[in-house]
């Protein structure tokens, strides 16, 4: 079983539609959970990151967190053809001055106007 | 400034060259990584470094050889590289005690 696993999709919703996308983990030792988003052929790019359970919000997007589920989701609202890209989810262990990040497969979404 | 720069966009070279990729940021951040990206793969990790000293080597063969020159800088060397190297090849850095990582655009390497 990997530590993170994350459905590759593909995901074609509509514009305007809400989309959620999803993770889980196997790791207790994961101590953040971060959303990237990656657009083709470009580095990723952070969206949201937390370490606790609970919702956190920044504009259209709403980052979950269930650690007693070991399960994260990332909701998009009113989700346009410009959110088309691959999303990331991605756990971070922590160690040597440094963080580690174990990523999930991604998520592929297109968004058709 | 608030990114991270990676040189060269594209690299071809052939399994006997020898090249070096680039990476450097102005955030004074003091860890930076480099990751390997497949086509349609997850970026995995290869080296971390931690105040310009190796932290990090995710068993990583040696005809890659990275080096981390000072604060801003880290390179990562090449050496007869084999054609499944070819790859996406990601750099990243994070402020000391924080766990974001920002990641430059990439140099996509083709190795013939």
């Amino acid at each position: 079983q990997k530590e993170v696993e994350q459905d590759p999709g593909p995901l074609s919703v509509p514009e305007g539609a809400i989309v959620s996308l999803n993770c889980t983990y196997s790791n207790s030792a994961f101590q953040y959970f971060m959303w990237y988003r990656q657009y083709s052929r470009k580095g990723p790019e952070l969206l949201m990151y937390t370490y606790s359970s609970g919702n956190k919000e920044d504009g259209r997007f709403t980052a979950q967190v269930d650690k007693s589920s070991k399960y994260i989701s990332l909701f998009i609202r009113d989700s346009q053809p410009s959110d088309s890209a691959t999303y990331l989810c991605a756990m971070i262990t922590s160690g040597a001055g440094s963080y580690q990040l174990t990523f999930g497969k991604g998520t592929k979404l297109s968004v058709i106007p | 400034d608030t990114e991270v720069t990676q040189t060269p966009k594209h690299l071809v070279m052939g399994m006997t060259n020898k090249k070096s990729l680039k990476c450097e940021q102005h955030m004074g951040h003091r860890a930076m990584y480099w990751y390997k990206q497949k086509a349609k793969k997850p970026p995995e990790l290869m080296f971390v470094y931690s105040y310009e000293k190796l932290s990090i080597n995710e068993s990583v063969p040696s005809r890659f050889s990275p080096e981390c020159p000072n604060s801003s800088l880290l390179n990562l060397h090449l050496h007869a590289l084999q054609p499944e190297d070819s790859a996406l090849y990601l750099c990243a850095s994070s402020q000391s005690g924080t766990p974001e990582q920002f990641f430059g655009p990439g140099t996509r390497l083709t190795v013939l």
